[in-house]
């Protein structure tokens, strides 16, 4: 069973404007979330992370949100760039888990036309 | 550069062909982890290091593969008699022990043909 979702295979924002991709979970020993976005070719990049005792995490153009109650988090980009179009994955950890193993959700493409 | 690296790049062999891949990891790191990604899925976690230790495996981690990380530095992947079920990208990353932040290299594309 899948235990991080990403439900949206893909989405396209116009430059300038706010892109939101969505992350549902289903454990609940899960404690810390990441996201990581990866370019064609490449490794999976690190781009920002929010602990669970959290509920917002904010890195300039970059906006975690986490609903702990609704298990969903979300990540906000704005104002979004043609840069910024790539594979988007979420992942999840939990301190009980050996060596802090990622379970990651299968992504979402984002397209930012210009 | 002093990111992960991973080599070969791209593999191709031949179904039934022992295949070794090689991870450097961030040098002050003292966890490597092994995943392996298939087109349209996220990566999937098969196995990690602390130090030289091997100290967890997946259940994806067929008796065909086996992983060292002999001297705690740089590890290898390899995976005997190659099936094409196989072909996928396998990705190293490395962290500081207690961090959850993962940093990935580039990855090495295997097709079993």
């Amino acid at each position: 069973d899948q235990q991080v979702k990403q439900n949206s295979p893909s989405l396209s924002v116009q430059e300038g404007r706010i892109s939101i991709l969505n992350c549902d979970y289903t454990n609940s020993m899960f404690d810390y979330f990441l996201w990581y976005k990866k370019y064609p070719a490449e490794g999976p990049t690190f781009l920002i992370s929010i602990s669970s005792i959290k509920d917002k995490n904010e890195d300039g153009r970059f906006t975690v949100f986490l609903n702990k109650s609704a298990k969903h988090l979300s990540l906000h980009i704005v104002p979004s760039q043609p840069g910024d179009s790539a594979v988007y994955f979420c992942a999840a950890s939990a301190r009980e888990y050996a060596g802090n193993m990622l379970t990651f959700g299968g992504g979402t493409r984002l397209m930012v036309k210009p | 550069d002093t990111g992960v690296s991973q080599d070969p790049r791209h593999k191709i062999t031949k179904r039934g062909q022992n295949v070794t891949f090689r991870c450097d990891p961030i040098s002050e790191h003292n966890r490597l982890y092994w995943y392996r990604q298939t087109l349209g899925q996220g990566p999937e976690f098969l196995t990690y290091f602390q130090n030289e230790a091997q100290l967890e495996k997946s259940r994806l981690l067929s008796d065909r593969f086996s992983a060292e990380r002999p001297k705690g530095s740089f590890s290898t992947l390899e995976i005997q008699r190659t099936e094409q079920g196989d072909s996928a990208m396998y990705l190293c990353a490395s962290s500081l022990d207690g961090s959850y932040e993962q940093y990935f290299g580039p990855g090495t594309r295997l097709t079993v043909t």
